[in-house]
């Protein structure tokens, strides 16, 4: 079935230094890949998002890209802050009928002063 | 400008019985999905509503089901409740059912405890 591979599960770094999580996903079809952020007992919050006829997408410190032909894409966070802490997911929107999301495992970064 | 909304925050239940969780979506949003989450995994897809019609549905039982109303508001009901159904369920608001403009917002969930 379709799912969304990611890693690391945990990425520990010092603060100002950059942070890449990285995700695979199965589905072929997928149009859409967006990432969110949780913090700790919070909603999952959409931080960036890239559509497949897109290579690579940034917004201030954040930015995403996209490898269509190898099924991968990437979160990149620079000069990391205490506040980049929280757990990232990545997710594809599937290629069917719906706006189904299919979410990757997480990853716990922790960014450390 | 209210994001999206679900209620109760919190929930306890005793296996076998019943539950209802709502969500209200942002403003001018149409579609409704829910995601149940537990701890330490991603979001599972469980619904999709748009227009106030089934448009998807995940791999879980007939225990599961949903339906959204004239306003866009949504109701998630669970029956004969199993502690593997303790979790965080999320509601994800977005403007259209596919396509543009899907992006997807979600509420604070609602933790749901089965004892």
């Amino acid at each position: 079935g379709e799912n969304v591979e990611q890693h690391p599960s945990t990425l520990s770094v010092q603060e100002g230094d950059s942070a890449v999580i990285k995700c695979t996903y199965s589905d072929s079809a997928s149009n859409y890949f967006p990432w969110y952020k949780q913090e700790l007992g919070k909603r999952p919050q959409l931080i960036i998002d890239i559509r497949s006829n897109v290579g690579e997408k940034k917004d201030q410190r954040i930015a995403v890209t996209l490898n269509k032909t190898a099924k991968h894409f990437s979160l990149h966070i620079t000069e990391t802050q205490p506040e980049d802490s929280a757990v990232y997911f990545c997710a594809s929107r599937d290629g069917g009928a719906t706006n189904k999301l299919i979410f990757g495992t997480g990853t716990l970064l922790a960014v450390q002063p | 400008d209210a994001g999206v909304t679900q209620s109760p925050t919190h929930l306890i239940k005793t296996r076998g019985q019943q539950v209802t969780l709502r969500c209200s979506p942002i403003s001018g949003h149409k579609s409704v999905s829910w995601y149940q989450q537990v701890l330490g995994q991603g979001p599972q897809f469980i619904f999709q509503y748009y227009e106030k019609e089934e448009r998807g549905r995940g791999n879980f039982p007939d225990r599961f089901s949903a339906r959204q109303f004239p306003n866009y508001s949504s109701e998630l009901n669970v029956n004969a409740l199993l502690l593997g159904d303790s979790a965080l369920y999320l509601c994800a608001s977005s403007k259209t059912g596919v396509g543009r403009n899907t992006e997807a917002f979600f509420g604070q969930g609602t933790r749901l405890t089965v004892v």
